[in-house]
Formats: structure tokens, sequence, C-alpha cells
């Protein structure tokens, strides 16, 4: 498919377990993003990669939370010791935009994770 | 920080109403303004983005005029019709702001048959 894709589509977990959230954001492009969305607000914003490296990763809430990028395209959220208030759905998206703030974000539908 | 701020939901019209959703920002240097929707179980996609004073984006009969005085880009549409039920997300992204985009916290539209 052309659009950026995230899986799994929903997870379950128990706390205290670790988790791994995938995104395959759309062929060519260099940046990449990871947002939170807890329901009823808009998304909080993670991080964000420009190529391989973490341009900017001030949204992410603590070191639980961590995420790769390492051949420049597939990207990994990783959640250590998941903690109820973990529950969310993660969002990815990708742009074409090398540094610059004009740029349309094109997001995957989400990853839901519900830590019980 | 860089903050936007929507006017509440949800907003409940009837079709071929007058839309407004307000929204307001925060940010230094100069931001490139936003508007997201999310329809009913798809991802969030850009419906339509201003990069300078005065600009005016439109889109599927939405338009929103990029602001500098009083720091707006609100929402406007003429005549709603069902299918424009949604979500909709004012955004901002400031290239003094890691040119990381951020959300306003949504509204929701209904729009009555």
């Amino acid at each position: 498919g052309a659009g950026v894709s995230q899986t799994p589509s929903n997870k379950v977990t128990e706390k205290g377990k670790y988790v791994e959230l995938r995104c395959d954001p759309i062929s060519g492009h260099t940046a990449l993003y990871w947002y939170r969305q807890s329901l009823g607000q808009g998304p909080e914003f993670l991080i964000y990669f420009q190529g391989t490296g973490a341009a900017d990763d001030s949204g992410l809430p603590n070191d639980r939370f961590f995420a790769v990028r390492p051949e420049g395209s597939v990207s990994t959220l990783k959640i250590q010791r998941t903690e109820r208030g973990d529950s969310a759905v993660y969002l990815c998206a990708s742009s074409t935009t090398s540094g610059g703030n004009t740029g349309e974000l094109f997001f995957g539908e989400g990853s839901r994770l519900t830590v019980l | 920080g860089d903050s936007v701020t929507q006017m509440e939901g949800p907003v409940t019209l009837s079709e071929e109403a007058f839309l407004t959703i307000n929204c307001t920002y925060t940010a230094t240097g100069y931001p490139s303004l936003f508007w997201y929707v999310q329809y009913p179980g798809e991802g969030l996609q850009l419906l339509l983005k201003a990069t300078k004073a005065d600009d005016k984006g439109s889109n599927k009969g939405f338009e929103a005029t990029y602001r500098k005085e009083t720091t707006s880009f609100h929402l406007e549409k003429g005549s709603v019709q069902v299918s424009d039920s949604a979500v909709y997300f004012c955004a901002l992204s400031s290239n003094t702001g890691g040119f990381k985009t951020i959300f306003g916290a949504g509204t929701r539209l209904f729009v009555k048959a």
C-alpha cells in the first residue's frame, strides 16, 4: 500500500510488560513522527526523526519510552514496564519535509494500546 | 512553548448551516498553520494549510485565513453536509519549535440531515 502502515492495530498488555509498536512510513519520506492520542484529546508529540537520527525527542514522557529508526525507514516505538496511563492510540506520521515547517503530515491509522 | 487552542465541541448543526470553528495559537517565530480532519474510522488527514500571514487555505468548501494580528486561524464552511461530520484539529508547525507539529484538542462536528 502507499500509505503509512502501523502494526499492531490493537495491543492489549498487562501492567509491567514490554511493548513494541511498528511504523512503516511512505516510501521516500525522510521525516517520521510519533504522537500519542488519548480519548478526546489531540495528538501529543513524542519524537521526530530526520533520517536515522532523532531530531527532537522532547515529547517522550520518561525513560520508559524509546524509539529507533535504524535504516531511515521503518521505526519502532518501545515502551518498557508499561503502566495503565500509557493506554492510548499511538500515531505515526511521515513527511517529505526535510527540516521545513510547511509540509503535510501523512498519518497511519494508529496502534491502540490498552494496559490492563 | 507553542500551543493551539480551539473551541470545545461537540458542535451540532443542521445540513446547509454555516460552520465556524475557532482556533487561536501561541508561537515564537513564524509558524505554518493547518487544519486536519479525522473522519469516523479513518486516520488524520490534512484539510488545508496556510504558511504565512494573510494566506487563505481552502479545500472541499472549507476556508481558513492566517491572521497574525489576532493569532487566529478560524475554520469556516458556508454550507455543511452530513458527510462533514468528523473531528477537526487545528495545528501549527514553527521553525523555532523544532519543526514538530502541535495540535489542538480537536472539535467534534455532528451534522444532522
